[in-house]
């Protein structure tokens, strides 16, 4: 079945470390994005990218790097400047700029 | 630019009465709209999308909404309401000139009461 694959599900940040989020798609869609949601709240961008090799900041990209290497693959990385990281983030695709998006289950991040 | 109003943070209805989640949008050209829903813990699923085709647009799980361009509304609405049914759920605008960025409303939590 097509879809969206974050890892890990669950993951823990010591402090001044950086993490990465895995997000593969098999969807064969240009366009991917990194959102994070926090309770109770919608979501934000914080990356997103419509093409392999580009990717532009959304609206909270402090923080926070991506690359765009494959097609299939958008990783999120959470730097240690990232001081309040603790979300849940979910990535998406797309096949289009206004078409609907497609969502993985996400990733829950934690503070140590 | 372009913006999302979902009217109401919280809705609660009784299993078999029908739902009604509100949404308004502005935007400055001919929007795409979709209404997305998720259950705690899981990435938004699609129920339903407007492409300027039917102005009455029909989703999954019984689901439908009304583009309504005179009002800027894109409400959904769901005829008798189901248990399975409580989850939130966000409107989206998005727009081809805005670069692939599409904005999402703030969500409504819908409860189903037995």
């Amino acid at each position: 079945d097509g879809g969206i694959t974050q890892s890990p599900k669950y993951l823990f940040r010591k402090e001044g470390q950086n993490v990465t989020l895995s997000c593969e798609q098999n969807l064969n869609h240009d366009a991917m994005y990194w959102y994070r949601q926090d309770p109770g709240q919608g979501l934000r961008l914080i990356y997103y990218s419509q093409i392999v090799n580009d990717f532009q900041k959304g609206d909270i990209a402090e923080g926070y790097s991506v690359s765009r290497e494959k097609k299939e693959s958008f990783p999120l990385t959470v730097t240690s400047a990232q001081k309040n990281p603790t979300a849940f983030y979910l990535c998406a695709s797309s096949q289009g700029i206004t078409q609907p998006q497609h969502f993985g289950d996400g990733t829950r991040l934690s503070i140590l | 630019a372009q913006s999302v109003t979902q009217l109401d943070s919280h809705v609660s209805v009784s299993e078999g009465t029908p739902v009604l989640l509100r949404c308004n949008y502005s935007s400055s050209y001919s929007p795409s709209l979709f209404w997305y829903v998720q259950h705690p813990n899981k990435g938004l699923q699609l129920l339903l999308k407007y492409t300027s085709a039917a102005t009455l647009v029909k989703g999954i799980n019984g689901f439908e909404a009304e583009f309504k361009k005179s009002e800027t509304s894109f409400h959904l609405t769901k005829p008798s309401a189901h248990m399975s049914d409580a989850a939130e759920y966000f409107c989206v605008v998005s727009v081809y000139t805005n670069a692939g960025k599409s904005t999402f409303g703030d969500g409504t939590t819908l409860t189903v009461k037995p």
